[in-house]
C-alpha cells in the first residue's frame, strides 16, 4: 500500500523568502503525485501533478515541485512566498488503485 | 461544468437523527469518494465508489452509508452518529485509476450534537 509523509509540520517564513515543503512517498509501483493547498476554512485545491514525463512540474500561483525517483520524493518548491500564501499544504500520492492518499500536511505561515 | 457540488454546506444533527450528504458532478467521471477530514488533519479516506460499484470501503462504522444512485451522484447516509463524528466531509471524483486527477467539493461541515 502506498503511504506519504511530510516532515516539515509548520514552516515560518518571511515575505519574499524561499519556500521548499518536504514530500516522500513510499509505494513500489507507479505513482501519481499531487500537492493540494487548503486556505484557511475552505476547500482543498489542486496546485499541481504529476503522472509522466517532465519531473519538473509547473503549478498554479508560482508553484513547482520535482519528482525525484530514486529519492521517492516529491518536494515542492516557491521561490518567493507571498503573505496569501499562508495556508495548509497537503502532498498526496495513488498508485495503481483508486486511492488517493494524503500525507500529515503542512502548515505555512507568512509574515509581511 | 468542472465541479463537484456538496450539499448541505453545514449540517447540525442529533445523535438520533438520520441525514444524508449529497455529492454531484458532471464531469463525466466515474468513480466517487468521501473523505473525512478532522480539524488540522489531512482528509481520511471513507469510501470509493467505481463505476457505480462500492470498491473500497475503509473500515468505516456502519453508521455512515454510501449509495451510489448514478453516475453523477454519491451520497452519504447518516444515522446515529457519535460528537467525534463531528468533521468536515469531502466528496471527490475522478476517472478511474490509473492516471485520474481528483476534483474535490467543497464540504460539508458536520456537526453531531
Amino acid at each position: 500500500a502506498q503511504s506519504v509523509s511530510q516532515h516539515n509540520h509548520h514552516v515560518i517564513l518571511s515575505e519574499a523568502a524561499s519556500l521548499e515543503l518536504g514530500c516522500n512517498y513510499s509505494y513500489g509501483g507507479t505513482v501519481n503525485l499531487f500537492w493540494y493547498v487548503q486556505y484557511p476554512g475552505q476547500h482543498l485545491q489542486l496546485l499541481l501533478k504529476y503522472f509522466s514525463g517532465d519531473p519538473l512540474v509547473k503549478g498554479i500561483k508560482g508553484f513547482e515541485a520535482e519528482f525525484i525517483k530514486s529519492k521517492f520524493s516529491f518536494n515542492l518548491r516557491k521561490p518567493s512566498v507571498q503573505w496569501s500564501d499562508t495556508a495548509e499544504y497537503f502532498c498526496a500520492v495513488k498508485g495503481n488503485t483508486d486511492k488517493l492518499i494524503f500525507g500529515t500536511g503542512t502548515r505555512l505561515q507568512v509574515f509581511p | 461544468d468542472t465541479e463537484v457540488t456538496q450539499t448541505p454546506k453545514h449540517l447540525v444533527m442529533g445523535m438520533t437523527n438520520k441525514k444524508s450528504l449529497k455529492c454531484e458532478q458532471h464531469m463525466g467521471h466515474r468513480a466517487m469518494y468521501w473523505y473525512k477530514q478532522k480539524a488540522k488533519k489531512p482528509p481520511e479516506l471513507m469510501f470509493v465508489y467505481s463505476y457505480e460499484k462500492l470498491s473500497i470501503n475503509e473500515s468505516v462504522p456502519s453508521r455512515f452509508s454510501p449509495e451510489c444512485p448514478n453516475s453523477s451522484l454519491l451520497n452519504l447516509h447518516l444515522h446515529a452518529l457519535q460528537p467525534e463524528d463531528s468533521a468536515l466531509y469531502l466528496c471527490a471524483s475522478s476517472q478511474p485509476a490509473p492516471g485520474g486527477g481528483y476534483t474535490f467539493g467543497s464540504g460539508t461541515r458536520l456537526t453531531v450534537v
